[in-house]
This record gives structure tokens, C-alpha cells and sequence, in this order.
């Protein structure tokens, strides 16, 4: 079983505020890593993938960013709304296997 | 509307009473997968398809049973439940393990309990 980790596991913030998760995975033989907002009560949604070496993604004001080679991505919100409050997943695809494994989330709460 | 549905929605049962959670997308996609979300143990990959006929084992797939005889259905299938299997069950599909083709879409979630 891959090992993806995310951290931290619960992130409380306030209106405005900018912040950022990661995601970690072993960084040989890496193929493509994901990122999904899940939120509570719905179904997770796509929000990145990305599959190169530092790729950048932008949405809004949600950016994600790639090291393949030390087997890490980030994700940032600036000015974050308390409609952002939702899991962000990862999921990675590497180690030699194209299926991609999902780490346990990111709990992002935005206080109004 | 592309979309991913799954049927029923909830569900509760008892043990040992064999029962199916359908699955059907209408993207025609190739790859479905099954995963079970469990509290602090995020999304866990119970079985994948690659294609028609082409079925393989995920990270947790004791006790399930999945087929795909047809491109867009991917059903799942508890032999016989027990109330470890309780749960929320997520399907999803996308069109190929190709990169940037590859992100899943997500059905609305089937959550089980088993009594």
C-alpha cells in the first residue's frame, strides 16, 4: 500500500486568512498526484492534477504546486471563506503503480 | 449531465444478508473504482476496473465481490455483510489512468450500516 500523507489532519483559520496543507509520497517512479475539496455531506471533487515535476495549478484563489523529487505538493488558499471549510484530499499515483492511493485529508474550518 | 449514480443511498441491514450497491456512469469511462470511507481512515480503495471483464483487488477487498460486464456499471456486491462492513461507500470513475485524463468523478455516496 502507498503512503500518502497530509498534514496537518485539521486546520482552523479565519476569515482572510491565507493557508496551506501537504501532501507527501514516495517520490520514486511518480506518475500523477491529485488533489479533491470534499465537502461535508457531498461527494469529493477534482481540484488539480497534476504529473510534472514543478507544475503549478491555479484555481480562484486556490494554487497547488509539485516536487516530484522530494515527493511533495502543496496547497494554498488565500483569503480563505468560510464557503472553503471542506476536506482537501490528495491522492498519488507512484512507486510503479498507476493506481492512485488517497491520503486521510486535510479538515479545513474557516470562522467567519 | 455527466454523472456517477449509485443506488440506494442509505441502506440498513443485517448480518449476513447479501445485498448489491449499483453503480452507473454515463462518461464512458473505463476505469471504476469502489472505496469505503471509514472516520480517520480516509478513502480506502475496496476493488477497481480497468476495463470491461477487467477486474482487480484494491488496498481492503475482503469480503466484497465487484463485476463489470458492462462499460458503464460497476456494482458492488456484500455476500454476506457483517457490521464491520458498515460504512460510506463511494464510487468513481474517470477515462483512463492517463495523467491528466485520469481525475475521478465521484457518485453521491451509499452509506451501509450493518445490524
Amino acid at each position: 500500500i502507498l503512503n500518502v500523507e497530509q498534514s496537518p489532519q485539521s486546520l482552523h483559520v479565519q476569515e482572510g486568512d491565507s493557508t496551506n496543507f501537504t501532501c507527501s509520497f514516495p517520490s520514486s517512479n511518480f506518475y500523477a498526484l491529485h488533489w479533491y475539496r470534499w465537502e461535508t455531506a457531498k461527494s469529493p471533487e477534482a481540484l488539480f492534477v497534476m504529473t510534472l515535476n514543478g507544475d503549478e495549478k491555479k484555481k480562484g484563489r486556490i494554487s497547488a504546486t509539485l516536487n516530484t523529487k522530494e515527493g511533495y505538493s502543496y496547497l494554498y488558499i488565500k483569503g480563505s471563506q468560510p464557503e472553503d471549510s471542506a476536506t482537501y484530499l490528495c491522492a498519488c499515483a507512484s512507486g510503479g503503480s498507476y493506481i492512485p492511493t488517497f491520503g486521510r485529508g486535510t479538515s479545513l474550518i474557516v470562522h467567519p | 449531465e455527466a454523472q456517477v449514480t449509485q443506488n440506494p443511498r442509505y441502506l440498513i441491514t443485517v448480518t449476513g444478508k447479501k445485498l448489491t450497491v449499483t453503480c452507473s456512469q454515463n462518461m464512458n469511462h473505463e476505469y471504476m473504482s469502489w472505496y469505503r470511507q471509514d472516520p480517520g481512515l480516509g478513502l480506502r480503495q475496496i476493488y477497481y476496473s480497468m476495463n470491461v471483464e477487467v477486474t482487480d483487488k484494491g488496498d481492503v477487498p475482503e469480503g466484497y465481490k465487484v463485476s463489470r460486464k458492462e462499460k458503464r456499471n460497476f456494482p458492488l456486491i456484500l455476500e454476506s455483510p457483517s457490521p464491520n462492513q458498515t460504512s460510506l461507500y463511494f464510487c468513481a470513475s474517470s477515462f483512463s489512468l492517463a495523467g491528466d485524463t485520469d481525475t475521478q468523478y465521484f457518485g453521491p455516496g451509499t452509506r451501509l450500516t450493518v445490524l
